[in-house]
């Protein structure tokens, strides 16, 4: 099946700081991929879809300053969380679309754990 | 209303036993359908899609009533490795993002 790798799979930082996560499709190509947060015992959240060339679409409640997203290339993404604070701390998790067929299905990468002192 | 409603259990059944999950969402828009199961600390997995006809794929069914917004995961011979939580998930298709359930978390037993 499709690959989706993340990079860093955990990072610990203080407030204040901005943390980058990568989201690299590994054996296809990506036009669309997706960033989602999950909080302990909660749902995975969708926070924006990310479309290579273009402006990230942001889902309602998410701040786009704060949560920048570059999609660079057909297998590569990035989320940035800036000046991150403690209410952040977080498993964000990547997914890439793989068109066609009658479903479209997405693969998710192993995730992020954030944690803001 | 959550857009995507499942029972969170916990459901503990013993090993062999048959275990249902059922789900409901609120979209009609709806357009495509999956449950995927989600290991502790872990990321989601498809497990499979849901068409409007049923399928099956070994020891899981999968149904969705698009009238009654109404989805089910049947498990039949439960293993130990079945232990996982099953998310109910949909999505409006084409270039959208997935709309999860908080899940269901199966405990099997030996």
């Amino acid at each position: 099946g499709a690959v989706v790798s993340q990079h860093p799979s955990r990072v610990i930082c203080k407030s204040g700081t901005s943390v980058k996560i990568e989201c690299r499709s590994l054996d296809f190509q990506a036009t669309t991929m997706f960033w989602y947060r999950q909080f302990p015992k909660k749902s995975l959240m969708l926070m924006a879809t990310s479309n290579e060339g273009s402006k990230a679409t942001y889902e309602q409640g998410v701040e786009k300053d704060k949560f920048l997203i570059n999609h660079a290339s057909l297998t590569l993404s990035t989320l940035t969380v800036t000046s991150a604070h403690p209410e952040d701390s977080s498993f964000y998790i990547c997914s890439a679309r793989l068109a066609g067929g009658f479903q479209e299905t997405q693969y998710f990468g192993p995730g992020t754990r954030l944690l803001v002192l | 209303r959550k857009e995507v409603e499942q029972d969170p259990g916990p459901f503990n059944v013993p090993e062999g036993a048959t275990v249902a999950f059922n789900c409901t969402y609120s979209n009609s828009a709806s357009q495509s359908f999956f449950w995927y199961r989600q290991d502790c600390r872990k990321e989601p997995k498809l497990l499979m899609s849901v068409y409007s006809s049923g399928n099956e794929d070994g020891r899981f069914t999968a149904q969705l009533n698009r009238a009654s917004q109404y989805i089910s995961l049947l498990i039949r011979d439960s293993k130990l490795s079945d232990s996982a939580t099953y998310l109910c998930v949909v999505t409006r298709g084409g270039a959208d993002g997935l709309t999860f359930g908080k899940g269901t978390h199966l405990i099997i037993q030996p």
